[in-house]
């Protein structure tokens, strides 16, 4: 089954304490990124990659790193979390050869920082 | 800069039509979509629509692309309570980048 898969699910977590939101899709796309929703916000890009070792900040990437390593991997690095930065995040992936652009969504991370 | 606006909040009876609207700012936009997103899941592709094209009709859902007014909107026939979910509009712009509205949140009434 294609998917786009995201761990953990659910995260409770302290301010500084350092943490990893993995992604892994399974459709060979190309195109992978991360947004966070957030109420009356909508969802706003942090990092996108598109392709193995290319990757670039999207809007808000203040406080995040990424890193893509291989072609399914794409993992959210939160170096020194803060309460700011309690949100639900989605990993995405999409085809750069179908060029419809349509996002693959994982089902999301809820991350509180206390 | 590139902005996408979609009120909150829609509420219909079961049976009636749903009519979710939103506007975009790139007039450059190649693809506009909607997104569906239910309860603890992520946003899964509803329907799109190429910048080309006025209208796009899938069973149950009409797509209306006035592009001079830079108005999408998304019209759900016989709405269902399993249409209740949040509906994101979404542009792609100029690259590879899509732009997400905050969403609409539709309440169907049994």
């Amino acid at each position: 089954e294609a998917q786009v898969t995201q761990n953990p699910r659910y995260l409770i977590t302290v301010t500084g304490k350092k943490l990893t939101v993995t992604c892994s899709q399974n459709m060979n796309h190309e195109y992978m990124s991360w947004y966070r929703q957030d109420p009356g916000l909508g969802l706003r890009q942090i990092y996108y990659s598109m392709n193995v070792e290319v990757t670039d900040k999207g809007d808000v990437p203040e406080g995040y790193k990424v890193s893509r390593k291989e072609k399914r991997n794409f993992p959210l690095i939160l170096e020194s979390p803060s309460p700011n930065q309690t949100s639900l995040y989605f990993c995405a992936s999409s085809s750069l050869i179908r060029n419809t652009g349509e996002l693959f969504f994982g089902e999301g991370s809820r991350l509180t920082v206390l | 800069g590139e902005d996408v606006e979609q009120s909150l909040f829609l509420s219909v009876r079961e049976g009636d039509s749903s009519v979710i609207n939103c506007t975009y700012t790139d007039s450059s936009s190649t693809y506009l979509y909607w997104y569906k997103q239910e309860p603890g899941a992520g946003l899964q592709l509803l329907t799109y629509i190429f910048s080309n094209m006025d209208m796009k009709q899938d069973q149950r859902l009409t797509v209306l692309l006035n592009k001079k007014d830079k108005h999408l909107s998304l019209r759900i026939a016989d709405t269902q309570t399993g249409d209740s979910a949040i509906y994101f509009c979404a542009e792609r712009t100029g690259g590879f980048k899509t732009i997400f509205g905050a969403g609409t949140r539709l309440f169907v009434k049994a």
